[in-house]
């Protein structure tokens, strides 16, 4: 089956500290792969996303590169903002922009001024 | 921005009740999906449909839930009778088959059966 698999938080850093949240997937095909975030109350935003191998999703510093070698999309960040606490969840989707995403489980990230 | 309206915003109720959801999607959109967040099982899709046709229903406890599509404007959800089980936050998005463009989600239904 098609499934998606992220660290576990909650993660907390320090304002300007370096992010990574860890993302595997396993797909019977070839996915798009996105990352969304959750702020408290809010529903999900799209982050950043990447349709195929070595593409490079980025937005408001964040980035993703896809590789299917690995099966991975690690996010990323180089300086961290107490703005950006909030959850991230990495998903995919098999064939096209409107069937259904599989998302991880959701990775909390506090950060501390 | 276009936005994803869900109504209402939170919804408590005793058990046995009948509860409604509503989600008004993006205009032009022609694919709805309704997924439930909890702590315990994070996102699950419950039911998706493409020019208001059911496409999956399976993630849906079939006894006591139903989701349909009156018309493009509106989908619903309903639950009854509710359990308190049946907590957790709902959330509808939409999408297009236009383009390769992502769903956009609403702010969700935060639902509290006691």
């Amino acid at each position: 089956g098609n499934s998606v698999t992220q660290m576990e938080g909650p993660v907390t850093l320090s304002e300007e500290a370096f992010l990574t949240i860890n993302c595997t997937y396993t797909a019977t095909g070839y996915p798009s792969l996105f990352w969304y975030v959750q702020y408290p109350g809010e529903g999900l935003q799209l982050l950043l996303k990447a349709t195929k191998a070595d593409d490079k999703g980025s937005n408001k510093g964040f980035e993703a590169t896809y590789r299917k070698e690995t099966t991975s999309f690690h996010l990323e960040k180089g300086s961290v903002q107490v703005s950006d606490s909030a959850v991230y969840f990495c998903a995919l989707i098999l064939y096209s922009g409107n069937t259904p995403l599989v998302f991880g489980k959701g990775t909390r990230l506090s950060v501390i001024a | 921005d276009a936005r994803v309206t869900q109504t209402p915003r939170h919804k408590v109720t005793e058990m046995g009740q009948e509860v409604t959801m509503r989600c008004q999607p993006i205009l032009g959109h022609n694919t709805v999906f309704w997924y439930r967040q909890t702590m315990m099982q994070g996102l699950e899709l419950l039911a998706y449909f493409r020019n208001r046709a059911p496409l999956d229903d399976s993630g849906m406890p079939k006894d006591r839930f139903s989701a349909e599509m009156p018309d493009a404007t509106l989908a619903t959800l309903k639950i009854q009778p509710s359990e308190p089980r049946d907590s957790a936050v709902y959330f509808c998005a939409s999408g297009s088959t236009l383009g390769n463009q992502p769903q956009h989600f609403g702010d969700g239904t935060r639902l509290s059966i006691l």
